[in-house]
């Protein structure tokens, strides 16, 4: 079954460590987005990526990066997590026609 | 700039009854407009998609929405909700390009409590 997957769902860090948050997708896509979204806040968009060797920060600045070297798979990484960095984290991908397939999400909280 | 408001944060229906959730978008042409559910700890499920063509959008779980572009509107409405539909629903407005990004606009969201 196509889809979209993240790992891990939740994930509770100390400060100053390293993470990465993994999505990979099974549907083809080119299309990749890393969305932030906080409690009452709308989707922000912080990355996205149109094919394989191609990423763009998105709308809200963040100290994430990512990287799409397959076309599957496209990993957000924090250097130095920070409290600051504590929220849900969505992965997506999309055909043509802007149609969004989200992933089930990554709860971070950095303590 | 393209945005999308939902006015209400959190609504609160009985079971059976009926439901309008408000969405409204700024958009400078035909926009195309979504409409998410999130379930608690989930990602965001497509309910419906207006593209162009009938403004009246079947789509899942027996919702519909109307794209009113006079009003700039595209309320999503369920003739009787189910103890189920409860989640936040989110509004999204697509089409502008932005260096090639086709950009997707989410609404802050609206969280439905079904009462007994």
């Amino acid at each position: 079954e196509a889809d979209i997957y993240q790992t891990p769902r939740y994930l509770v860090i100390g400060t100053g460590k390293k993470i990465t948050l993994e999505c990979s997708q099974t549907m083809g896509h080119d299309k990749m987005y890393w969305y932030q979204q906080d409690p009452g806040m709308e989707l922000h968009l912080i990355h996205y990526s149109y094919g394989v060797n191609s990423t763009e920060k998105g709308d809200l600045s963040s100290e994430s990066t990512v990287s799409r070297i397959r076309t599957e798979h496209f990993p957000l990484t924090l250097e130095s997590a920070r409290p600051s960095h504590t929220s849900q984290y969505l992965c997506a991908s999309s055909d043509r026609g802007r149609t969004y397939t989200f992933g089930s999400g990554t709860r971070l909280t950095v303590v | 700039a393209q945005s999308v408001t939902q006015p209400d944060i959190h609504i609160t229906v009985s079971e059976g009854a009926s439901l309008e959730l408000r969405c409204n978008y700024s958009y400078g042409a035909t926009p195309y407009l979504f409409w998410y559910v999130q379930s608690p700890g989930q990602g965001l499920q497509l309910l419906l998609k207006y593209f162009s063509g009938d403004t009246l959008v079947q789509g899942i779980k027996g919702f519909e929405a109307e794209f009113k572009r006079s009003q700039s509107s595209f309320n999503l409405r369920k003739p009787s909700v189910h103890w189920s539909d409860a989640a936040e629903y989110f509004c999204a407005v697509g089409g502008g390009n932005s260096g090639g990004y086709q950009k997707v606009t989410f609404g802050t969201g609206t969280k439905l409590q079904v009462i007994p």
